[in-house]
């Protein structure tokens, strides 16, 4: 069955950076185009952007421009969102969710969430 | 960016009650590219509506989408204790992606 296994719960100093993993199975990886999405305790759901894991190509959300990098592992099927320069804004749950293919830029799979603490 | 307005932000609904809850977009939204989830808490989002009127798999017949333009609307048309959770939509007319702030439904 398809899945997306997001890795555990991380808990940053401010000014620090971390790395979040989306790890995908069931399908075939490079077929569908995956995207981060930001989620705040109380509020809405925040696009960050997209990357397509055939060609390593994104889109972001220019509002993440500076905070989100992303990258890809085909290998072993797995997207990274490196968070750089955390501050108070940035705690939240971050998910993938992959695009499906049926239409366009909806997210059929999610990964079940990072959590992301700021704490000095 | 197209901002999308839902309405209202929270609903309250007593079982068997028809709901519809809305999506106002600034701008025109292709109904191709008009999406929408649910999310219960703790638990990850999950599509449920796309291109504005197709039930994703799984998802009950009482629920149903339509809209175009700038106003899109989810019903209930019988409202059911699982159906709690909150509705958000989604679209696509340029960069960025948005998604509105969310509708709670709340079962009374």
């Amino acid at each position: 069955q398809i899945q997306l296994q997001q890795s555990g719960a991380e808990l940053a100093s401010p000014g620090a950076s971390v790395t979040l993993s989306c790890k995908a199975s069931g399908y075939t990886f490079t077929d569908h185009i995956m995207n981060w999405v930001k989620k705040r305790p109380g509020q809405g759901l925040e696009w960050i952007g997209r990357i397509y894991p055939v060609s390593g190509e994104t889109n972001y959300n220019q509002k993440f421009m500076g905070k989100a990098t992303f990258s890809v592992d085909r290998s072993s099927s797995t997207v990274y969102m490196v968070l750089n320069s955390l501050t108070s804004e940035d705690p939240a749950v971050y998910y993938c969710g992959r695009t499906t293919v049926v239409a366009p830029y909806a997210m059929d799979y999610w990964g079940q969430g990072t959590s992301v603490t700021v704490s000095s | 960016e197209n901002v999308l307005t839902q309405s209202p932000a929270i609903m309250s609904a007593s079982p068997g009650e028809k709901v519809t809850m809305t999506c106002r977009a600034n701008s025109s939204v292709s109904s191709s590219y008009l999406h929408w989830y649910q999310q219960k808490s703790g638990a990850s989002p999950k599509l449920w509506i796309y291109s504005t009127s197709n039930l994703a798999s799984g998802v009950p017949a009482r629920f149903s989408g339509s809209g175009s333009g700038t106003s899109y609307s989810l019903t209930i048309s019988s409202v059911e204790a699982e159906d709690a959770a909150t509705y958000y939509c989604q679209q696509y007319s340029g960069y960025p992606l948005t998604f509105g702030a969310g509708t709670k439904l709340e079962l009374k």
